[in-house]
């Protein structure tokens, strides 16, 4: 079975500063997809940042970066230059490739203060 | 563009009432879904359309109904609900090669 943890169900981060949001994953596929998504007040899940488990580079949007740890299993995504805006509820989820499935962790709810 | 639109944005309807929601998408993606998502919650599957077959339904109680007339757009038809059934509900797409899931910004549906 897969498997996504996420272990902090709340951080907050002052306006400007960098934080990092955990995540870890359990998979026995070879070949898969690691996504954040951001669901802001608004309710609409938002694709923030991806990566493809083949590529060793660590994907990067903007002020968005993940740090990928295959071996260790651990996809965490540090937001730089935090904004009021970026205040939300963070998943981390998988999808393998031979699937459809998006397997979601339980979220962390993100909050800024200026 | 990566666009999914749901429709209606809020909808509140009796235990006997048979209503819909709507789900349209213009990307050529060939994968639709429906998930719940509770409160505080992560969002649940609930269907999977690919090439405008079902083909994941993750045991969803048959007061709900999916359909998928077209490539573009997915139904999901509503008939003798709960209040427990009281979610929102999300609509996302997907093309095979980019395998990366787009959602709508969701159904708000309240049984009463």
């Amino acid at each position: 079975a897969q498997t996504v943890t996420q272990s902090q169900p709340e951080m907050s981060v002052q306006e400007a500063e960098t934080v990092t949001l955990s995540c870890t994953y359990d998979t026995s596929e070879s070949d898969y997809y690691l996504f954040w998504y951001k669901q802001p007040p608004s309710r609409q899940m938002i694709l923030v940042i991806r990566q493809e488990a083949y590529k060793q580079q660590n994907a990067t949007e903007n002020r968005f970066s993940v740090n990928f740890q295959k071996a260790a299993k651990s996809f965490s995504l540090k937001i730089s230059d935090s904004q009021l805006g970026d205040a939300a509820m963070y998943f981390c989820a998988l999808r393998s490739y031979n699937t459809d499935k998006l397997i979601f962790g339980t979220g962390t709810r993100l909050q800024v203060f200026p | 563009d990566t666009e999914v639109t749901q429709t209606p944005k809020h909808l509140v309807m009796g235990m006997t009432n048979k209503k819909s929601l709507k789900c349209e998408q213009h990307m050529g993606h060939r994968a639709m879904y429906w998930y719940k998502q509770k409160a505080k919650k992560p969002p649940e599957l609930m269907f999977v359309y690919s090439y405008e077959k079902l083909s994941i339904n993750e045991s969803v109680p048959s007061r709900f109904s999916p359909e998928c007339p077209n490539s573009s757009l997915l139904n999901l038809h509503l008939h003798a609900l709960q209040p427990e059934d009281s979610a929102l509900y999300l609509c996302a797409s997907s093309q095979q090669e980019r395998n990366t899931i787009y959602f709508g910004e969701g159904s708000w549906l309240t049984v009463v």
